[in-house]
């Protein structure tokens, strides 16, 4: 139980163009999303917090125009990269926590390779 | 903001013999968790931990609970190749109930 998936694994896309990244928790209902990014050898850092039909919470220095977060069902977020730029090449991953565990409780997505050319 | 540094950052040790890493935080935590991350793949917890002192085992993995909430341990017995990866601790942040600071990491490799 407690699988999350990623849509798509990898992507390539050229500078300016804009990517969609999906979340899904298949088996259980998330009350909570959250979405990290992670660049080579380094740690994963929290990008954003989702709550399903509410606007998401942005962390410090992350740029909410250019990171749009949806959260319209119990079982789906996605983040969608506007006018991307070599620089947003990265790591992406999303974790979802069911609610009715522990809250600290979170459960990984495979990620998303995002290589902006 | 809250920093976990963790140590060593790699470690390259032979099939069979015994790991040990370690996490420390500026501040207090009343959770630890330990990560797993394979190259490629999304972070897998392999132990949580709720209160100081805990000592909790999962298979080969042992994990501990600092006793003054700051530090937390993570051994692994008798490495196997499949251990290789990179092992991460994380802890909520204060105040808000699942946000996470994940900790700088420990890089694994095991030869044979």
């Amino acid at each position: 139980g407690a699988v999350v998936s990623q849509h798509p694994s990898r992507v390539i896309c050229k500078s300016g163009t804009s990517v969609k990244i999906e979340c899904r928790s298949l088996d259980f209902q998330a009350t909570t999303m959250f979405w990290y990014r992670q660049f080579p050898k380094q740690s994963l850092m929290l990008m954003a917090t989702s709550n399903e039909g509410s606007k998401a919470t942005y962390e410090q220095g992350v740029e909410k125009d250019k990171f749009l977060i949806n959260h319209a069902s119990l079982t789906l977020s996605t983040l969608t990269v506007t006018s991307a730029h070599p620089e947003d090449s990265s790591f992406y991953i999303c974790s979802a926590t069911p609610g009715q565990v522990p809250t600290d409780t979170q459960y990984f997505g495979p990620g998303t390779r995002l290589t902006v050319l | 903001g809250q920093q976990l540094n963790q140590s060593p950052q790699s470690m390259f040790i032979q099939e069979g013999e015994d790991v040990s890493m370690n996490c420390t935080s500026s501040s207090i935590f009343n959770t630890w968790l330990w990560y797993k991350q394979d190259p490629g793949e999304g972070p897998v917890l392999l132990i949580a931990l709720y209160k100081a002192g805990e000592l909790t085992s999962n298979g080969r993995l042992t994990a501990q609970f600092g006793i003054t909430r700051k530090d937390s341990f993570l051994n692994i017995s008798a490495s196997i190749p499949s251990d290789v990866g990179i092992y991460f601790c994380a802890g909520p942040g204060s105040g808000t109930a699942s946000k996470l600071t994940f900790g700088t990491g420990t890089r694994l490799q095991v030869t044979l």
